[in-house]
């Protein structure tokens, strides 16, 4: 079965704390990206990603940080500068040639204790 | 001016109606435009991909894009419960890589 696997479905995070989200894919895609969602303000790209080793800021990437040393994975990190970090936070996926096409995870709620 | 703006409703219909949901967009360069269905607590799902002008149609959904009033929409006929959902526009607008998304539109089927 392919698709885009994202864990945990809930996290939790205290005062001060770094927290990863965890996001495979086995689509053989080339491009992975992070969003946010917050209620009423749609999806907003954190980090993305064309290729192994190297990705890029998206609109709204401080407070957070990623890697991408395999094709398959792209996790992410909550540091503890982002200050209000509450959100569904979103992984896709696209293929390098049609990059347009993405699909999605089923997404990591985080909230804050 | 953002790159694609959507009314996010939300929108109550009864089962059966035709459902019309709307997005503007701001460049007529503009070629890609995708739907997506969001179910609640659920990942975005690619509904309808279409490129260019004119319709798109699979099953109940018809994707149309309007270049002249750069508008484009999703209507949905014989709606079923089940079509309850957020619905997001989105395109690449002038990228290669970068979807911009709308806020989405709120749909719920009353059955």
């Amino acid at each position: 079965d392919g698709g885009i696997t994202q864990s945990p479905k809930y996290l939790f995070r205290k005062e001060g704390q770094n927290v990863t989200l965890s996001c495979e894919q086995n689509l053989n895609h080339d491009a992975m990206y992070w969003y946010r969602q917050d209620p009423g303000q749609g999806l907003r790209l954190i980090y993305y990603s064309q290729i192994v080793n190297d990705f890029q800021k998206g609109d709204i990437a401080e407070g957070y940080s990623v890697s991408r040393e395999k094709k398959e994975s792209f996790p992410l990190t909550v540091t503890s500068a982002q200050k209000n970090p509450t959100a569904f936070y979103l992984c896709a996926s696209s293929s390098a040639r049609v990059q347009e096409t993405q699909y999605f995870g089923p997404g990591t709620r985080l909230l804050v204790l | 001016q953002k790159e694609v703006e959507q009314d996010p409703g939300p929108l109550s219909v009864p089962e059966g109606a035709i459902v019309s949901l709307n997005c503007t967009y701001s460049n007529s360069a503009f070629q890609y435009f995708m739907w997506y269905r969001q179910y609640s607590r659920k990942g975005p799902e690619l509904l309808m991909y279409t490129y260019s002008s004119g319709n798109k149609e699979d099953g109940r959904f018809t994707a149309q894009v309007d270049k002249s009033s750069k508008y484009i929409s999703l209507f949905i006929r014989d709606s079923q419960p089940s079509d309850s959902a957020t619905y997001l526009c989105a395109t690449p607008g002038g990228s290669n890589y970068k979807l911009t998304f709308g806020k989405g539109t709120l749909l719920t089927v009353n059955p």
